[in-house]
């Protein structure tokens, strides 16, 4: 079952453009939402994270939204580079137990110079 | 500091085969955990630990074991390799219960054949 979906599997942006990725999640207990950016042959890297008493975070070209009474949340890169170009992956973690992450299936997004 | 890092880089089996991940952290982190990252599922938690010592079972834990005999080091061991084995595979680490970020490391490679 997988508790957090992630749209849309891949994106093609054109450079200065902006790039918009969607998760839903189902678990109300989730309340630390980031966001991991990861390159070819790298590991995933954390991008930006958010929690629930907030609806928006900006840290200069990239923004997550948060809805929680939708149970949404998406990152915006605004001004898209090539060097953007990566998979992204949303994530969400609880309060409980080890306060494990669940990731999304991924986006892969590529920027066109 | 070297951060997360992961031995082997790539590494084929025959299915079958055994073989041992390892993963070391020079951050004293007391968190550490296994993914398995394949196309279009996002990363998957095998198993993780809380500290030295001790080990828990994640979303896919079937056909791998852990130890955490030392606090820097988490190994990952397949015992009798299979062709669905086939994946990425990714350690974490992440400070303490305080602190959310997880650290990951480059990844290794698995192809069984």
């Amino acid at each position: 079952q997988q508790q957090v979906k992630q749209s849309p599997q891949s994106l093609i942006v054109q450079k200065g453009g902006i790039s918009i990725i969607n998760c839903a999640y189902e678990n109300t207990a989730f309340d630390y939402f980031p966001w991991y950016q990861q390159f070819p042959g790298k590991g995933p890297a954390l991008l930006i994270a958010i929690r629930p008493d907030v609806s928006e975070k900006k840290e200069g070209r990239f923004t997550i939204s948060f809805n929680k009474s939708a149970k949404q949340f998406s990152l915006h890169i605004m001004d898209s580079q090539p060097g953007d170009s990566a998979t992204y992956f949303c994530a969400a973690m609880g309060i409980q137990g080890a306060q494990k992450l669940v990731f999304g299936q991924g986006t892969r997004l590529t920027i066109n110079p | 500091n070297a951060g997360v890092t992961q031995t082997p880089k790539f590494r084929v089996l025959k299915t079958g085969q055994s073989m041992t991940l390892l993963c070391a952290q020079d951050m004293n982190h007391e968190y550490m955990y296994w993914y398995r990252q394949d196309p279009g599922m996002g990363l998957r938690l095998i198993h993780y630990s809380v500290g030295e010592g001790t080990t828990a079972k994640g979303e896919v834990p079937d056909g791998y074991n852990v130890s955490r005999l030392k606090k820097q080091n988490f190994l990952l061991g397949l015992e009798s390799a299979a062709p669905s084995q086939t994946s990425v595979y990714f350690c974490a680490s992440r400070r303490d219960l305080n602190t959310d970020t997880q650290y990951f490391g480059p990844g290794t490679r698995l192809t069984v054949l």
